[in-house]
């Protein structure tokens, strides 16, 4: 089965800090995705990705997958309060039968 | 459009009652469905998923049971509650494609046994 890590487990910067967080799959993968989430609500969809070598970004967060779609990466430049919360990126490995998510990320920006 | 709805919000119950959470699905036919669990400032968890009626895939054992008595419904149950059961389940659907597709996360159930 489709297994993800993420790394860091836990992240600490301060307000205005860039800071990246990444999720490594052990088999290729058809689609990834980003959300976002604070503890006890629903998960908000930030990103999908398909392509190797895609990038794509919205407001101040971007997400890399690499050419060989096992590794992704999600940027943010010039932290905010308003995103803290966990990261948790997912994938769908075999037509969607089983979608995973990874262990998530916990970030916390402080002001 | 589509939409998933989750039920109840919150919920408290005591050890050994019976659990039933409920998720249902609109606007799109022969889902895949899932059920999460979230411990606290952890991960989500796999508990189940269903590829359809009657079809119930279980990734960690435990307590629970899940079922699909309809196409776009599906269910969480327990008969008699532990504290570890205790945490953050979340519900979810996707409709398996070739290229590959999210899945869609209903506003989740905040279990407490206590």
């Amino acid at each position: 089965s489709q297994e993800l890590e993420q790394s860091p487990q836990s992240l600490i910067v301060q307000e205005g800090k860039n800071l990246t967080i990444n999720c490594t799959s052990s088999k290729t993968l058809y689609g990834l995705y980003w959300y976002k989430q604070k503890y006890g609500e629903g998960l908000i969809f930030l990103m999908m990705l398909q392509k190797g070598g895609e990038e794509k970004s919205h407001e101040k967060i971007t997400a890399k997958l690499d050419e060989k779609k096992q590794q992704s990466s999600l940027h943010i430049t010039a932290s905010q309060p308003s995103h803290a919360g966990i990261y948790l990126c997912g994938a769908d490995g075999n037509y969607g039968q089983n979608f995973v998510f990874g262990p998530g990320t916990r970030l916390s920006v402080l002001p | 459009s589509q939409t998933i709805h989750q039920w109840p919000a919150t919920l408290v119950q005591p050890v050994g009652s019976p659990l039933s959470l409920e998720c249902t699905v609109e606007g799109t036919s022969n889902p895949n469905l899932y059920w999460y669990r979230q411990a606290a400032g952890r991960g989500l968890q796999l508990l189940f998923y269903s590829v359809g009626i009657g079809q119930i895939s279980s990734e960690v054992p435990q307590n629970l049971s899940a079922s699909r008595p309809q196409d776009r419904q599906f269910i969480l149950s327990s008969k008699k509650l532990l504290l570890s059961d205790s945490g953050f389940y979340l519900c979810a659907w996707s409709v398996p494609k070739h290229s590959g597709t999210e899945a869609f996360f209903g506003q989740g159930t905040r279990l407490t046994v206590v």
